[in-house]
């Protein structure tokens, strides 16, 4: 099984930083790997595909980087509505994974 | 727009079968693969298994020996049933489609159910 280490766990943010999450693979897996975002009671939701590649109708403020097996996720400028945890996660593997998630809270 | 509903109790009793469907709506499941993924309170994402519309199953390891998934294409729905729970099976219980990104050759989960908590308790 490939293990998916997000960090931090938790980091406090004001409106207006830059956010940098991190997520690393226990094994290379290229560029097959996305990020979602996800809000209190709310399901997840697709920001970033293929490590780097944004879906439609997500904020530009959102980039993502990364090949082999580290990773980030970064928040220019981060709007009361970003507030949220992360999550990233593998299809290399026929047995998808998840980092353990990072919930950016307000300052 | 494509729609996910999780439908199923909400309390199973320890030792017995937690039984959730997930009905789709607003497209075919035919052509995807659709899976389940399971959220602890207040704990990270944990995927369980997906099922692609020939019915070829794959599953988390660790739940593996527990798990079983099949779909009913007629009714537009999938299924999921966990033997032998505990109660570290208590959580939120998502349905999920999978799409494949031609773009970037790289499979998503591109929309969700609301999610099922089921707890397990006496």
């Amino acid at each position: 099984d490939i293990q998916m280490t997000q960090s931090p766990s938790s980091l406090s943010a004001s409106v207006g930083d830059r956010v940098t999450i991190t997520c690393r693979a226990s094994q290379s897996i290229s560029s097959y790997l996305n990020w979602y975002q996800q809000k209190p009671g709310k399901a997840p939701k697709l920001l970033i595909f293929g490590a780097s590649s944004l879906q439609s109708g997500v904020p530009s403020r959102f980039t993502g980087s990364g090949s082999g097996t580290d990773f980030t996720l970064t928040i220019s400028g981060l709007q009361p509505e970003d507030f949220a945890s992360y999550y990233c996660q593998q299809s290399y593997s026929m047995s998808h994974t998840f980092g353990g998630g990072t919930k950016v809270e307000i300052k | 727009q494509v729609q996910l509903q999780e439908s199923g109790p909400g309390l199973v009793k320890p030792s017995e079968t937690l039984s959730l469907t997930c009905t789709v709506s607003g497209g075919s499941i035919s052509g995807y693969s659709w899976s389940w993924i399971r959220q602890p309170p207040g704990k990270g994402l944990e995927w369980i298994g997906n099922i692609y519309y020939s019915g070829t199953t794959n599953y988390n390891p660790s739940l593996k020996s527990r798990v079983t998934l099949s779909l009913d294409t007629s009714l537009n729905q999938f299924s999921l049933k966990l033997r032998s729970v505990t109660a570290a099976d208590t959580a939120i219980y998502y349905c999920s489609r999978e799409t494949l990104n031609a773009f970037r050759g790289i499979i998503v989960f591109d929309y969700w159910g609301q999610g099922n908590l089921v707890t397990v308790s006496s």
